[in-house]
C-alpha cells in the first residue's frame, strides 16, 4: 500500500526564518512527488513536482525540495519566509506508469507565518 | 486565460438527495480531475478524465460518478447522499492526461449535507 505522511501538522515560524515541512512516503514502486499549496478558500496551487533527474527541485515563490531516495522522503524548504506564506501545504505521491495511477496526499501542513 | 471554474460554489442538501457539480477547464484543457477534501480523510482523488474517457478511479463507491463532455466541461454526480458526502469537492485541468502534467485547481464547490 502506498502512503504520505506529513510529520508536523503545524509549523509556526517567524518572518524571513528559514522553515523545512517534511514529507515521508512508502510505496513498493516508483513514484513521481509533489508539493501543493492551499490559501484559504482556494484551491491549490502546484508549488513543484520532481519526476526524474536532479534530486533538487526548485520551485514557485522561493520554494525548494529534494527527493532523498534511500530516505524516502521530499522534504520542502524556503530559507526565508514571508507573511503571505501563510497556507497549507501538502505533499503527494503518483505511482509511476501508465493511466492506472495511484495518487495519495498527505494531511497537510498549516504554515503560519508570525510577524 | 481564464482559470478553472467550479459551480455552483457551495450547496446545501439532505440525506438521500442527489447532487450534480460542474467544472470547466482552462481553456485547452483536455483532462480534468475531481478531487475531495475533508477535515477528517485529507485530500482524496476520485477520477479524472479525459478526452471523455474515465481514464483513472479512485477508491470511492458507485455513488460517485463523473462524466466529461466533448468541450472538455465534466460533471461529477454524488446519489443517495450521505452526511460524510460533505466536503470540498476540487476539479483541476491539465493538457495531458496521466498526473505528472501540471494541474490547475479550481476553488472548489463546498457541498453540505444534512
Amino acid at each position: 500500500a502506498q502512503s504520505v505522511t506529513q510529520l508536523d501538522s503545524q509549523v509556526p515560524v517567524f518572518e524571513e526564518a528559514p522553515v523545512e515541512l517534511r514529507c515521508n512516503y512508502s510505496s513498493s514502486v516508483s513514484v513521481y512527488l509533489f508539493w501543493y499549496v492551499q490559501y484559504p478558500n482556494q484551491g491549490l496551487q502546484l508549488l513543484l513536482k520532481y519526476l526524474s533527474g536532479s534530486t533538487l527541485v526548485k520551485g514557485i515563490n522561493g520554494f525548494e525540495a529534494e527527493f532523498n531516495k534511500s530516505q524516502t522522503s521530499f522534504h520542502l524548504r524556503k530559507p526565508s519566509v514571508h507573511i503571505s506564506d501563510t497556507a497549507e501545504y501538502f505533499c503527494a505521491v503518483k505511482t509511476r506508469g501508465g493511466s492506472n495511477y495511484k495518487l495519495t496526499f498527505g494531511k497537510g501542513t498549516l504554515l503560519t507565518v508570525n510577524p | 486565460k481564464a482559470g478553472v471554474t467550479q459551480t455552483p460554489r457551495y450547496l446545501i442538501k439532505t440525506r438521500g438527495q442527489q447532487v450534480t457539480l460542474s467544472c470547466s477547464p482552462i481553456s485547452g484543457h483536455r483532462s480534468v480531475s475531481w478531487y475531495q477534501q475533508t477535515p477528517g480523510q485529507g485530500l482524496q482523488f476520485l477520477f479524472e478524465y479525459f478526452s471523455e474517457t474515465q481514464r483513472n478511479k479512485g477508491n470511492f463507491p458507485g455513488r460517485f460518478s463523473g462524466r466529461q463532455f466533448s468541450n472538455s466541461r465534466s460533471e461529477m454526480n454524488v446519489s443517495t447522499l450521505e452526511l460524510g458526502d460533505s466536503a470540498l469537492y476540487l476539479c483541476a485541468s491539465s493538457l495531458l492526461a496521466g498526473g505528472t502534467d501540471t494541474q490547475y485547481f479550481g476553488p472548489g464547490t463546498r457541498l453540505t449535507v444534512l
